[in-house]
C-alpha cells in the first residue's frame, strides 16, 4: 500500500515561478525524503527531514514536515527549465526501518 | 561519488525467458534494493538485501527472485517472464541499517513481449 501521496499530480509554471509539491502520508515515521526523477532516469536525492525537524532547506529547495497532520511540502523557488522532472516523496516505515515507502509522484514541468 | 550501474539500459525478452538483472554499487553499500516504477503506480519494492545472502520480499515479490552473493552485486531473477513483468526496474543502496538516502542507478527498461 502506498505510504506517501503527492499532490497535485502534476503542476505546470513558468521559469522564475516557484513550485509547491505536497505529500501526505498514514502512519507515523523516522524520516521523510524528496527525490527527482528525470524522464527515464534513476531516481536522485534532494533532502531528508526528520520527525523531529519542522522546515530545511538546501539551496533553492524548502521542505516542510507537519508530522501532527501527516503532510510535507516541497518549494522549489524561482524555478528553472531544468526543474521539469518528476518528484518523489518517501517514508520509512518508523525506528529501526530502512525500506522506504515511495509516493506516486508530481510531474512538474517548467516552461522556459 | 556513490555510483550504482544497472547491467542494461534497455532490454526487450520473450514470453517465457529466464530474465536476470544486474546492479552493482561501488561504496560497499550492506542495503541494496529493487524497484519497479508503472504509469501511475509509482514505485514499488520487490525485494531488498541487508547483507550479503540475506534477503527480505518487499511488496511484491511474486514472479521475482534475487541473488546477492557480493556484497557489491545484486541480481534480480525472472524465472518465467510474463507480459506484465514489461516495467522499468530500479536498483537502489544505501549504508547502514537506518532508512537514509538511497543511491538508485539508471534503470532498465524491460519489455516482455
Amino acid at each position: 500500500s502506498q505510504q506517501g501521496e503527492e499532490d497535485p499530480q502534476a503542476l505546470s509554471i513558468q521559469e522564475g515561478e516557484n513550485a509547491t509539491m505536497n505529500c501526505s502520508y498514514k502512519t507515523s515515521i523516522n524520516n521523510l525524503q524528496w527525490y527527482r526523477q528525470n524522464s527515464g532516469r534513476g531516481l536522485v536525492h534532494l533532502i531528508l527531514i526528520r520527525s523531529n525537524e519542522r522546515e530545511k532547506h538546501s539551496g533553492r529547495l524548502r521542505v516542510t514536515l507537519d508530522t501532527s497532520k501527516k503532510s510535507s511540502s516541497l518549494l522549489i523557488t524561482a524555478s528553472r527549465a531544468a526543474d521539469t522532472a518528476s518528484y518523489f516523496c518517501a517514508t520509512d516505515k518508523g525506528a529501526g526501518s530502512y525500506q522506504l515507502t515511495f509516493g506516486k509522484g508530481t510531474k512538474l514541468s517548467v516552461i522556459p | 561519488d556513490v555510483k550504482v550501474t544497472q547491467s542494461s539500459r534497455y532490454l526487450v525478452k520473450r514470453t517465457g525467458e529466464k530474465v536476470f538483472l544486474e546492479c552493482v554499487q561501488d561504496m560497499d553499500h550492506e542495503n541494496m534494493f529493487w524497484y519497479r516504477q508503472d504509469p501511475g503506480l509509482g514505485l514499488r519494492l520487490i525485494y531488498f538485501s541487508y547483507d550479503v545472502k540475506m534477503k527480505e520480499k518487499g511488496d511484491i515479490p511474486e514472479g521475482y527472485s534475487v541473488s546477492r552473493e557480493k556484497k557489491e552485486r545484486f541480481s534480480l531473477i525472472l524465472e518465467s517472464a510474463s507480459t506484465n513483468q514489461t516495467s522499468m526496474y530500479l536498483c537502489a543502496s544505501t549504508p547502514g541499517r537506518l532508512s537514509g538516502e538511497q543511491y538508485f542507478g539508471p534503470g532498465t527498461r524491460l519489455t516482455v513481449t
